[in-house]
C-alpha cells in the first residue's frame, strides 16, 4: 500500500503570513510530487508539481521536495482569505502516466 | 479550463438501480480516469483508459464498470448501486503534452444512493 500522509488540520494563519503544509509519502521510489488545491465543493485544480529535490517557486507558492526524508511541503506567502480551502497532497511513481496516490488534505483557513 | 464535462452533477437513485455517469473532454486526451472522493479517504482511483476500449482497474474497481467507445466519452456505470457507492466522482484527464503525467478534474458528479 502506497501511502501520502498530511495533518487534516485545520491549518489557521493570520492573512498576510506564511502557511506551510506538509507531506510524507512511504514509497522511495516516487519520481513526481504534485500540490492541487480544492475548494469546498468544487473540483481539485493543479497548484504546482516538482521532480527534482529543492524549491520550485511559482508566484506566491513554494514546493519543497525532500527525497531522502520522503517529505514534501507547499509554503503559500502573504496568504489571502481566498487562499482558504483544502490542499491535496499527490505522489506518482513515474514521469509518465502513473497511478496518482492522493493523501486525504490539510484544511487551511486564513483569518483576515 | 481542461474541456472536461460530467453528467449528471447530482443523482439521487436507490439502492439496486444501474447508474452510467458521463465524462466527456473537448480536447482528444487518450487518458482518461474516474476517482471518488470520500471524507478520510482522499480521492481513489476506480478505472482508467489508455484509449478506445483500452481501460483497466484501480484500486477501488469492485461493483463499477466502464467503457470508451469513443476517444471524447469515458462512461462510469454502478450495475446495481449500493450504499457504499454513495460519493463524490470525479473525472480526470491527462493530457499528453506540456505538464506530461499531470491530472487535471471534471467538476465532479455527487451521487447519492439510498
Amino acid at each position: 500500500q502506497k501511502e501520502v500522509e498530511q495533518n487534516s488540520g485545520p491549518l489557521s494563519v493570520p492573512e498576510g503570513a506564511i502557511a506551510s503544509l506538509n507531506c510524507t509519502y512511504s514509497d522511495r521510489g516516487s519520481q513526481s510530487f504534485f500540490w492541487y488545491r480544492q475548494y469546498s465543493g468544487k473540483s481539485p485544480e493543479l497548484i504546482m508539481f516538482i521532480y527534482s529535490n529543492g524549491d520550485k517557486e511559482d508566484g506566491r507558492f513554494t514546493a519543497q521536495l525532500n527525497k531522502a526524508s520522503q517529505y514534501v511541503s507547499l509554503l503559500i506567502r502573504d496568504s489571502q482569505p481566498s487562499d482558504s480551502a483544502t490542499y491535496l497532497c499527490a505522489v506518482k511513481l513515474g514521469l509518465g502516466y502513473d497511478q496518482f496516490y492522493f493523501g486525504t488534505g490539510t484544511s487551511l483557513t486564513v483569518i483576515p | 479550463d481542461a474541456g472536461i464535462t460530467q453528467s449528471p452533477r447530482h443523482k439521487v437513485t436507490e439502492t439496486g438501480t444501474p447508474v452510467t455517469l458521463r465524462c466527456h473532454q473537448t480536447e482528444n486526451h487518450r487518458y482518461m480516469y474516474w476517482y471518488r472522493q470520500d471524507p478520510g479517504h482522499g480521492l481513489r482511483l476506480i478505472h482508467y483508459s489508455y484509449g478506445v476500449k483500452d481501460t483497466d482497474k484501480g484500486e477501488v474497481s469492485d461493483g463499477y464498470s466502464v467503457s470508451r467507445s469513443k476517444t471524447e466519452d469515458f462512461l462510469l456505470t454502478l450495475e446495481s448501486a449500493t450504499s457504499s457507492q454513495t460519493s463524490v466522482y470525479f473525472c480526470a484527464i491527462s493530457p499528453s503534452g506540456g505538464a506530461v503525467g499531470t491530472l487535471f478534474f471534471g467538476e465532479g458528479s455527487r451521487l447519492t444512493v439510498l
